[in-house]
């Protein structure tokens, strides 16, 4: 079955301070890589998302890294803020044509003030 | 607005009684799918649906019926709902081949 594992489930950052978040996956066939953002009693939205033919993407302060050797990716969220507070959610697809995601777990963010 | 709904947001059933969980999307997207969200296992796949007519199994279709008549509508059937389908969905939407999904606002199920 295919997998994305998630890493940690909940992390307590600092304000100001940088939260990175973890996923790695098995399957090779994956070609797109997002980050979903969820807040409480909402559904969850997009955020950032990489293909692997690029090590890193930035936007604002989100910013993924990719390592398709390790098969690994991740989420820095530089001078992470109290409204960055969600679960966030890594996901993979790779079905050509249309795609079906496969999540992480999520990690439940918490920046205290 | 450019928007996913469902209804009902909030449902308190009981074992046995079938129940609909409606979801409609005006983004004209090919698109959609159901998952469901539970505590410490993130966001499974229930059924997805490629186009009108075009539906297949996710991860966790057991216990789950959808149809696709319409494009912009997919509804979700519990046919004989079950304690153990409690839980939180969400229906998604998105146009083909990018794996941008729009997701509604949820649905809380409680099964009694």
């Amino acid at each position: 079955q295919q997998q994305v594992k998630q890493s940690p489930q909940s992390l307590i950052v600092q304000k100001g301070g940088i939260s990175i978040i973890n996923c790695a996956y098995e399957n090779t066939a994956f070609d797109y890589f997002p980050w979903y953002q969820q807040f409480p009693g909402k559904g969850p939205a997009l955020l950032i998302a990489i293909r692997p033919d690029v090590s890193e993407k930035k936007e604002g302060r989100f910013t993924i890294s990719f390592n398709k050797s390790a098969k690994q990716f991740s989420l820095h969220i530089m001078d992470s803020q109290p409204g960055d507070s969600a679960t966030y959610f890594c996901a993979a697809s790779s079905i050509p044509g249309y795609s079906t995601l496969t999540f992480g777990k999520g990690t439940m963010l918490l920046v205290s003030p | 607005e450019a928007q996913v709904t469902q209804n009902p947001r909030y449902l308190i059933t009981v074992t046995g009684k079938k129940l609909t969980v409606t979801c409609s999307q005006n983004m004209n997207h090919e698109y959609m799918s159901w998952y469901r969200q539970d505590p410490g296992l993130g966001l499974r796949q229930i059924y997805y649906s490629m186009n009108v007519e075009v539906t297949d199994k996710g991860d966790v279709p057991e216990g789950y019926k959808v149809s696709r008549k319409e494009k912009r509508n997919f509804p979700l059937i519990l046919e004989s709902p079950s304690p153990n389908q409690t839980s939180l969905y969400f229906c998604a939407s998105s146009w083909g081949g990018t794996g941008r999904e729009f997701f509604g606002p949820g649905t809380r199920l409680t099964v009694l």
